[in-house]
């Protein structure tokens, strides 16, 4: 069974702070992928990536960073985090065009 | 480039019906197809994907959803919905060659007793 694991699953963090969300996966898939979701938004793609060492930017990200220094850890990171950094974040790993495995989520509220 | 809409955000069914949730994709290619469901406080599963063959794919707890390519639908439907059944359902397209996957904004389901 592919298995995403996030961490932390719950995050409070101050406006200005550094906040980073981890993403770990057991699959091998060269793919992974950080979204945001917010109601009435549906799922949004902020970064991604092909492999170690590549992130690439998605449809939001502005404000956000990524990082992946192996096949198996992508992170997500907020340098300066806002309120409306405020959402719930999920990680997800898999292949070109196929099935994406998504992690149990991150709940991040910046105040 | 690829998209997806789904033109209902909330359901409402009782129990023991039928159930279709809809959805209309944007794609000039042959595309993968899919259904996700995302439980309270849970990130998005697998229900049924298609990628070529038969157009009626069978997923799991007997979804099932018909892609019917002269009108760029992928509806999915289930003979009798369960209270359990109450979710998002998110349906998502790909092109076969990038990397990827487009959802749609989701669907409440809401399976009333």
């Amino acid at each position: 069974e592919a298995a995403v694991t996030q961490s932390p699953r719950n995050k409070v963090a101050v406006t200005g702070g550094k906040v980073t969300l981890s993403c770990n996966q057991t699959n091998n898939h060269n793919n992974m992928y950080w979204y945001r979701q917010d109601t009435g938004h549906g799922l949004r793609l902020i970064h991604y990536s092909y492999g170690a060492g590549s992130t690439e930017k998605g449809d939001i990200p502005d404000g956000y960073k990524a990082s992946r220094p192996s096949q198996e850890n992508f992170s997500l990171i907020l340098e300066l985090a806002t309120p409306s950094q405020t959402s719930v974040y999920f990680c997800a790993s898999g292949d070109s065009g196929d099935t994406l495995y998504f992690g149990a989520g991150t709940r991040l509220s910046v105040l | 480039a690829q998209s997806v809409t789904q033109p209902d955000a909330r359901v409402t069914v009782s129990e023991g019906a039928s159930l279709q949730l809809r959805c209309k994709y944007s794609y000039s290619g042959t595309p993968y197809l899919f259904w996700y469901v995302q439980y309270p406080r849970q990130g998005l599963q697998l229900l049924l994907k298609y990628y070529s063959g038969d157009p009626v794919v069978q997923g799991v707890n007997g979804f099932e959803a018909e892609f019917i390519k002269s009108n760029s639908s992928f509806h999915l439907r289930k003979a009798s919905v369960h209270w359990s059944d109450s979710a998002v359902y998110f349906c998502a397209v790909s092109a076969n060659s990038n990397n990827r996957i487009f959802f749609g904004d989701g669907t409440q389901l809401v399976v009333k007793p």
